[in-house]
């Protein structure tokens, strides 16, 4: 049973440039999160998809934005890049059903914005 | 607003030692919390979490937790660490199914030999 997958591993990118992560949910679940970790600090909450829809947003500015496909797979876009995203991106999958909302997390993105 | 504190940022522990990891949080309803444990170059790993029922919480690894709610503490524990254990671990949060995990800023676990 595959677990979360992200890719790519290690990205590099300079200012003001884009970027796209991806993301493939745990097989049967159907609801993604995704998180940015800075170095030294716990992962943030940047927002959650089901159904295709962006459901939850934490704190983040617009130029974060995302997409679910039907076969759940998601991914996370970053436009003009700040060095201060950089950071690991980190996705997670959960089943909407189960009551206490339990996260299984991928080995995430590791994002470096020169 | 929920919000997790995490004591100590780092603790170091003499192998075979036990330790205590220690969470406080805050919110104004019932929650959910969690231990999540992140190896070197990994992403987070469910250790154990508190739903509801007993305050005694027993996850993998031989660690354990246990949920306080007049201290609002969700303290982790382990009797005996290994130099396996060397890691960063994250209390963690959330209010429901429909809400958000919440983490702390995590606490680095540093294994003498």
């Amino acid at each position: 049973d595959a677990g979360v997958t992200q890719s790519p591993t290690h990205l590099i990118k300079t200012r003001g440039q884009q970027v796209t992560l991806r993301c493939s949910p745990k097989s049967g679940h159907d609801t993604v999160s995704w998180y940015q970790q800075a170095l030294g600090q716990g992962p943030q909450f940047i927002f959650q998809y089901y159904e295709e829809e962006e459901r939850q947003r934490g704190n983040f500015p617009d130029r974060f934005s995302g997409h679910q496909f039907p076969n759940y797979s998601s991914e996370l876009n970053v436009n003009a890049l700040l060095l201060g995203d950089s950071a690991l991106y980190l996705c997670a999958s959960s089943l909407r059903v189960t009551a206490y909302n339990e996260q299984f997390f991928g080995p995430g993105t590791r994002l470096t914005v020169l | 607003a929920q919000s997790v504190t995490q004591l100590d940022s780092q603790v170091p522990v003499f192998e075979e030692a036990p330790v205590e990891l220690r969470c406080n949080y805050s919110s104004s309803v019932s929650v959910y919390l969690f231990w999540y444990v992140q190896y070197p170059n990994q992403g987070l790993q469910l250790l154990l979490k508190y739903l509801s029922g007993s305050t005694l919480v027993k996850g993998i690894n031989g660690f354990e937790a246990e949920f306080n709610k007049s201290q609002t503490s969700f303290h982790l524990r382990k009797p005996s660490v290994h130099i396996s254990d060397t890691a960063e671990y994250f209390c963690a949060v959330s209010e429901g199914r429909d809400d958000k995990i919440i983490f702390g800023k995590g606490t680095r676990l540093h294994i003498l030999p």
